[in-house]
């Protein structure tokens, strides 16, 4: 099943764009993932699907401010016009057979 | 509405056991794959087990094999994770959650809100 690695904090203004990558192992380079937001003691909440030539697909109620893009072996997530409820958790997770697989998690600071 | 809904969580001893339960509703929960994720405290999301619709495939990491089970009922809309043999890395926040259904056990679209369980003596 695909390894997946994310930079443990990122941060950006009220306001503006962050962008998130998920790298996936040169392994699994044509591997879909997910990107999940949690925010602080909630549980998570699906945002949307990436596949390797960029295609996503949002989540029930996730608003446009979210999109999605592919590079290589990197997945990405930006959002734009930060907002402070963007402030969270963020996991990029993949599949094996039968498994899931999470990335470590990258904490959005909203400045 | 999808709504998935974890129960039993609590404090138990270390070699205890534990059973936890998810209802689900708002969907047709005997065609989905269904899955148990856990987050120990402070850290980041880790998958435990996965039952097929008709519970005929079933899949667990390797921390917890040999001492979870998984198990649905579909006639109760229920999802139900049988634990034994905790020990203190057990303890985590235990997440239902539905797989997306586009074929094989890809992706979780809806979780729940998690139980808590705890194992100290």
């Amino acid at each position: 099943q695909p390894v997946l690695t994310q930079s443990p904090s990122a941060s950006a203004s009220l306001g503006a764009s962050v962008n998130l990558t998920c790298t996936l192992d040169s392994g699994h380079r044509t591997s879909t993932i997910a990107w999940h937001q949690q925010q602080p003691e909630k549980g998570p909440r699906f945002l949307m699907k990436i596949t390797n030539d960029g295609r996503h697909n949002r989540g029930d109620g996730i608003p446009d401010r979210f999109s999605g893009s592919s590079s290589g072996t990197e997945r990405y997530l930006t959002i734009s016009s930060l907002q402070s409820e963007d402030e969270a958790d963020y996991y990029c997770q993949s599949w094996g057979t039968g498994t899931w697989v999470f990335g470590g998690g990258t904490k959005v600071t909203v400045l | 509405e999808v709504q998935l809904v974890e129960s039993g969580g609590g404090l138990v001893k270390p070699g205890g056991s534990l059973r936890l339960s998810c209802a689900a509703s708002g969907f047709s929960f005997r065609t989905y794959t269904m899955n148990w994720v856990r987050q120990a405290p402070g850290k980041g999301l880790e998958w435990v087990s996965s039952i097929s619709s008709d519970s005929r495939y079933i899949y667990y990491a390797d921390s917890v094999t040999g001492r979870f089970a998984i198990t649905r009922d579909n006639a109760k809309n229920s999802l139900l994770l049988q634990m034994n043999s905790l020990s203190a890395e057990d303890t985590a926040l235990y997440y239902c959650a539905r797989d997306i259904g586009s074929g094989g056990n890809t992706v979780p679209d809806y979780w729940g809100q998690g139980t808590l369980v705890t194992v100290s003596s």
